[in-house]
């Protein structure tokens, strides 16, 4: 089936420690991005990557680096810089087609807690 | 993008039809209604979208004013499965706005037995 692939599910990083998530989608788009959600809040953006290696700040961005070396895939690594990283991380890519609205699909976020 | 508004809660029976209504007054001719859910834990999940038609898929039908000022979803036989957050947006297509994408708080729906 086409979709997004977040992994893992859940991770668990020790304070200092970088860590990478995964973000890999079948579904032919150019556009991906990474959000942040906290619980009981909205999505802010981290990264958003318009084509294979290009890649643009969003509007939390300090703290993350992110990769676009292959249009499926947009790695996203959280390292020891981010003050407070413990959050659910979600990925998501766009539909380039009108007919589709350009709509915007996620994965199924990865929990992100640091200890 | 244009600001909806949507009631922030709502309960339905397990089997009935659920209704969700949103506002969108200050939609422009070129924006289109988009809706979403979010099930505890989990990414948002697309469901339908629509631009002046009133439109239907395997998951829901989106009715849409003939003056484009309000939506609503319909699901037409709700299940426990169904409880979620669903979030109404309205936003033009063909530009990279979904970057500075806006949930709102979205309608708690809760579906029981």
């Amino acid at each position: 089936d086409g979709g997004i692939t977040q992994s893992p599910k859940y991770l668990f990083r020790k304070e200092g420690q970088n860590v990478t998530l995964s973000c890999e989608q079948n579904l032919n788009h150019d556009a991906m991005y990474w959000y942040r959600q906290d619980p009981g809040q909205g999505l802010r953006l981290i990264y958003y990557s318009q084509i294979v290696n290009d890649f643009q700040k969003g509007d939390i961005a300090e703290g993350y680096s992110v990769s676009r070396e292959k249009k499926e895939s947009f790695p996203l690594t959280v390292t020891s810089a981010q003050k407070n990283p413990t959050a659910f991380y979600l990925c998501a890519s766009r539909s380039a087609g009108l007919r589709d609205g350009n709509t915007i699909y996620f994965g199924e976020g990865s929990w992100l807690t640091v200890v | 993008d244009a600001k909806t508004t949507q009631p922030p809660s709502m309960d339905c029976a397990e089997g009935r039809a659920a209704n969700l209504p949103c506002n969108h007054s200050t939609i422009s001719g070129n924006e289109y209604v988009y809706w979403y859910r979010q099930i505890h834990s989990q990414g948002p999940q697309y469901i339908i979208h629509g631009l002046k038609n009133n439109e239907t898929n395997e998951m829901a039908s989106l009715i849409i004013t003939e003056d484009r000022k309000s939506s609503t979803l319909i699901l037409p036989h709700a299940t426990l499965r169904d409880t979620a957050v669903y979030y109404c947006i309205v936003r033009l297509p063909l530009t990279d706005s979904w970057g500075k994408l806006q949930f709102g708080a979205g309608t708690q729906v809760v579906v029981t037995p």
